[in-house]
């Protein structure tokens, strides 16, 4: 079992640019979280999905983040237009059914 | 909305010596993990524990669900157990994690 996979580790992106964060939960796992991590806010929840279906959108800026879940065996967060604010460690979850397992998390920078 | 408070926010400690971490939450949870986060690393997960006690190695997780309470308790500490401990439970009526602000432990040689 490889665990959460996420891709890529590590992204740099200039202001306005388009960032395309993937997620391959734990097999057999129905559900998959994304979460953001920074140093002044913590952890924060952004979107999740249950059996491929969006659950809750609650923590995701609506206006250039949107998640996707085409099978269940990868998840993507797209962000559009990259500010320097959305520089953060994304971080993706998958869990059978409540006890969540982490990946090791995209590092975003945004310049 | 749900909060989660951990206690204390930093604790220093001697190698060998046990630590006692502390997590308190607002309303009664159906579930509540502990988890480890290096530094610069991702969460690694420690201890599922909605109530009860719970062992794991040098770890003991004892949740007391009706006080909202939880501890871990961690014996003979390494300076390998140096980093963040979080404690987290699902939000109400949602399976997403409230996260408290975590204990930052320094183990020194």
């Amino acid at each position: 079992n490889a665990g959460v996979i996420q891709t890529p580790r590590h992204k740099v992106t200039g202001k306005g640019q388009e960032a395309t964060l993937w997620c391959e939960p734990i097999s057999g796992h129905s559900a998959v979280f994304w979460y953001r991590q920074t140093i002044v806010q913590g952890l924060e929840f952004l979107t999740y999905f249950r059996n491929q279906a969006p659950i809750d959108d609650s923590g995701m800026p609506k206006e250039r983040f949107s998640a996707q879940m085409p099978n269940q065996s990868h998840s993507t967060l797209k962000i559009q237009s990259t500010q320097p604010q959305d520089s953060a460690v994304y971080l993706c979850a998958s869990s059978f059914p409540l006890e969540q397992y982490f990946g090791p998390g995209t590092r975003l920078t945004v310049l | 909305g749900q909060q989660v408070q951990q206690s204390p926010a930093s604790l220093v400690l001697q190698e060998g010596e046990n630590a006692e971490l502390q997590c308190n939450f607002s309303s009664t949870a159906t579930q509540l993990q502990w988890f480890y986060q290096s530094p610069g690393g991702s969460l690694v997960s420690l201890l599922s524990n909605p109530s009860g006690t719970k062992h794991t190695g040098r770890l003991t997780s004892t949740t007391v669900t009706k006080e909202r309470r939880s501890s871990l308790h961690i014996s003979s500490s390494q300076t390998t157990d140096s980093g963040t401990y979080l404690c987290a439970i699902p939000s109400s009526g949602s399976w997403q994690l409230i996260f408290g602000s975590g204990t930052q432990l320094t183990v020194m040689p």
